[in-house]
Formats: structure tokens, C-alpha cells, sequence
């Protein structure tokens, strides 16, 4: 079973602070993403990577930075914590096509 | 660019009742398509998928149906349980030399007793 594992499951924060979600896979998956979950938004793509030492922005990376310092592990990494940035945050990782996800981690800064 | 659209935000039934939530995509590839389905709390995971290869995925008595014609993806069921309240996500991936996956907004369905 693909597992993802992502720390911690919620944060307050508060405004201007620096936040960092990690997130690891066992599943041996060269795909990792950062999505956010606002409610009718769905899942918006923050960074993505497809192999280790090397991130992609994503649709809305403005006030998001990303670390991949091996296969097994992804963070996301937020500089300046705004009230904008209060949302669920998942993780996820694939090899080619089906995508597992994270369970989460509910950010609220204030 | 590469979009997914689920206009129905929200979706209320009744045990037994039949299922249609509707999800349009527009890319100019030859995408595979999947339904995932969120639970309280939790991640959303795989539901089904189709490739252009084979049209139909069913999956726990859901039923999709990729049309190439309307670039439509809907997602279907005959009878709905309270246990299927959950929301359910349309995407599509599109292999660009990187995986790219899309989403749709999301419908949630609640299904009442």
C-alpha cells in the first residue's frame, strides 16, 4: 500500500512567521506535489518535483518555496505566513498515473 | 490551457437515488481521466480511471464513461449509500515529458438517509 505521510496534521501560525509542511513517501515514487484545498477551489498545484535536489512551480507558487533533498522527502515552505495562506495543504506522490494522497495538513495563521 | 470543469458544487440525495455528477475537460491531448473521491478528513483517493483505450471504468458500483465527442467524463451510480457522502473530484493527466494532473473543483455529495 503507497503510503504518504505528512507532518504536522495542523499548524497555527501567525502572521509573518515562517511555516514548514514536510511530507514523505514510501512508496519509491519519482513524482511529489504540494496542492492546497480551499473550499471551491478543489486542489490547486503550489510546487511540484520529479527527482531529487530539483522543484517546479506549479499554478500558484507566489509566497511558496519547495525543498526535495531526497526521493523520500518534500517540503513546502512558507517565508512570510499570510491569513491568505489558511487552507488544507496535501502532499502526494506517483510514479506515472494514479496519484496518492497525503491525509492533509490544515493551516490556519493568524 | 488544459481545464477541468465540475459546475456542481453541491449534490443532495436520498438513499437509493441515482447518481450523475458531471465533469467537462478541455486539453488538447489525449488525456487519461479519473474520478477521486475525499473523505472526511482524509486525502482523496483513486475512485476510477479511463484511458482513451478503454472508455469505461467502473469501480465499488460507480461508473464513468469517457466521450471523446463532448470531452465529457461523467460519473455515475445506480443507487447511492449514506456511506458514499464524500466529495468527488474529475482530473486528468497529461504526460507533457512531466506528469501534470488537473482537477476539477469538486462536488460534494451528501447523501441522506
Amino acid at each position: 500500500e503507497a503510503a504518504v505521510t505528512q507532518s504536522p496534521r495542523s499548524k497555527v501560525a501567525v502572521t509573518g512567521g515562517k511555516v514548514t509542511l514536510s511530507c514523505h513517501q514510501t512508496n519509491n515514487h519519482d513524482y511529489m506535489y504540494w496542492y492546497r484545498q480551499d473550499t471551491g477551489h478543489g486542489l490547486r498545484l503550489i510546487h511540484y518535483s520529479y527527482v531529487a535536489d530539483s522543484t517546479e512551480k506549479g499554478d500558484i507558487p507566489d509566497g511558496y518555496k519547495a525543498s526535495r533533498p531526497s526521493q523520500e522527502n518534500f517540503s513546502l515552505i512558507l517565508e512570510l505566513a499570510s491569513l491568505s495562506q489558511t487552507a488544507v495543504y496535501f502532499c502526494a506522490s506517483t510514479l506515472s498515473t494514479e496519484v496518492f494522497f497525503g491525509k492533509g495538513t490544515r493551516l490556519t495563521v493568524v | 490551457g488544459d481545464s477541468v470543469t465540475q459546475k456542481q458544487g453541491q449534490v443532495t440525495l436520498s438513499e437509493d437515488d441515482f447518481l450523475f455528477i458531471n465533469c467537462t475537460y478541455s486539453t488538447t491531448t489525449y488525456p487519461t481521466l479519473f474520478w477521486y473521491v475525499q473523505y472526511p478528513g482524509q486525502g482523496p483517493q483513486l475512485l476510477l480511471k479511463v484511458t482513451t483505450a478503454n472508455n469505461k471504468g467502473i469501480s465499488r458500483g460507480f461508473e464513468a464513461t469517457y466521450d471523446k465527442g463532448t470531452t465529457s467524463f461523467h460519473l455515475q451510480k445506480a443507487s447511492v449509500q449514506e456511506s458514499d457522502s464524500a466529495v468527488y473530484f474529475c482530473a486528468l493527466v497529461i504526460n507533457t515529458g512531466n506528469y501534470k494532473y488537473v482537477f476539477g473543483a469538486g462536488t460534494r455529495l451528501k447523501v441522506i438517509a
